[in-house]
């Protein structure tokens, strides 16, 4: 199946900071999509991106894919205690099957 | 609430039992997923169900064995299994395969295998 990797695997952010999260592909995507999952929780669904070089935004939260549509960014400014949790990214592979990468998991500090 | 529901939530189970894990969508979508979440390791896909029918077997030990009864219901039943299927079983649902549409994921079951 097509394979994602996400780094970093870790990041420890001091609260108000900002910071990247990225995820790469040795293949053309279609599209990408970004998932959230707090500690003891479930995935859910942040957004989607299509087009290339394509940048969306969602209050702190900003989602970019590469001109290529290899690589996408999630970068997150003055991040908060709520921003904790595992940042995944998710392709569909070419039997439409979503295949994730291994997460980046966010820990804040007060 | 995401529209996907899994029962139970927690279970605790002993290698020689059989149990069943049950995920119920009423969200009108195709598609159907199991994946396994194991600490430290990325999400693994193991089944997908298409309008009923099984799309895709991950190279799943048969101890896990599926069942789609119809398009809102999702079955994962156990059978024989080992310490290390202990993991976070979760279900998901899409309209349908491929195309842009997005997984909407259950609670999970919490299983541990004593």
């Amino acid at each position: 199946g097509q394979q994602v990797m996400q780094i970093p695997q870790y990041q420890h952010v001091q609260e108000g900071e900002d910071f990247t999260t990225y995820c790469n592909s040795s293949t053309t995507l279609s599209n990408i999509q970004w998932y959230k999952q707090r500690p003891g929780g479930h995935p859910v669904f942040l957004i989607q991106l299509v087009k290339s070089g394509e940048v969306k935004k969602q209050k702190r939260l900003t989602f970019q894919f590469g001109e290529a549509k290899k690589n996408s960014s999630l970068h997150i400014t003055a991040t908060q205690t709520t921003d904790v949790g595992t940042y995944f990214c998710a392709v569909t592979d070419s039997w439409g099957k979503f295949q994730f990468g291994a997460g980046t998991q966010v820990v804040v500090t007060p | 609430e995401t529209g996907v529901t899994q029962t139970p939530r927690h279970l605790v189970m002993g290698m020689t039992n059989k149990k069943s894990l049950k995920c119920e969508q009423h969200l009108g979508h195709n598609a159907m997923y199991w994946y396994k979440q194991s600490a430290k390791k990325p999400l693994e896909l193991m089944f997908v169900y298409n309008f009923k029918e099984q799309t895709e077997n991950n190279s799943v030990p048969s101890r896990f064995s599926p069942e789609c009864p119809n398009s809102s219901h999702l079955f994962l039943h156990l059978h024989t299994l080992q310490p290390e299927d202990s993991a976070l079983y979760l279900c998901a649902s899409s309209q349908d395969l491929g195309g842009v549409t997005e997984a909407f994921f259950g609670q999970g079951t919490r299983l541990t295998v004593v």
